[in-house]
């Protein structure tokens, strides 16, 4: 398995663009979670699903931030506008019920 | 909800010598507790972890303990390595919702010094 697969890698945008972040879980897992790491806050859980389904969304930020899972192996994680205080790391993570959570490669997004 | 204290926030140790990081958990009903391992610029990474029904678990320089009395859990590095300089980071499963979610701490920064 090739892990859980996060694009792009690297986003530079300008303020007020809209920013659309993708994640493929791990085959099987049925949990999918979202993360924004920044030095003064740390690593933020967003949202999480289950099964496809929104969990909890009480970490999205505000109304700017918005996710969708459309199906069991795909994700995103849209925000609009964007602002420079957007700028982190955002990552996707999934696992399977009761078991280790495994990371993407993380999305460095920066908002000009 | 269940919350997380992790200490110390930073952690500077000579090569060779033992690094102790420690968690508290509030929520009683945790019963799952991973470390994770966060080198510079990459992702977090699962080091060791530990259920409820145990009080320690090694592997090779690394154990994790933990005492369900006190809500606390703790991860010890030994014959600590300047590869083992990283952010480590505890968790504790929140108990309430699917069963699926961590809580995670803030991250300690262990420098090991040559």
């Amino acid at each position: 398995d090739a892990g859980v697969i996060q694009s792009p890698r690297h986003e530079v945008t300008e303020m007020g663009q809209e920013v659309t972040l993708r994640c493929k879980p791990i085959s099987g897992h049925d949990y999918l979670f979202w993360y924004r790491q920044t030095m003064m806050r740390g690593l933020e859980l967003l949202i999480y699903f289950n099964n496809n389904v929104p969990i909890d969304d009480s970490g999205m930020p505000e109304d700017r931030f918005s996710a969708k899972m459309p199906n069991a192996s795909f994700s995103t994680l849209k925000i609009q506008p964007s602002e420079p205080r957007d700028s982190a790391v955002y990552f996707c993570a999934s696992s399977s019920t009761y078991n280790e959570q495994f990371f993407g490669p993380g999305t460095r997004l920066t908002v000009l | 909800g269940e919350n997380v204290e992790q200490h110390p926030s930073t952690l500077s140790v000579q090569e060779g010598d033992s690094a102790v990081i420690k968690c508290t958990y509030s929520d009683s009903a945790s019963n799952y507790f991973p470390w994770y391992k966060q080198e510079l610029g990459k992702r977090p990474q699962l080091i060791i972890d530990i259920r409820s029904n145990v009080g320690e678990k090694k592997d090779q320089r690394i154990a994790v303990t933990l005492n369900k009395t006190a809500k606390h859990f703790s991860l010890h590095i030994t014959e600590t390595q300047p590869e083992d300089s990283a952010v480590y980071f505890c968790a504790a499963r929140d108990p309430g919702g699917s069963q699926g979610n961590l809580i995670f701490g803030k991250g300690t920064k262990l420098s090991v010094k040559p």
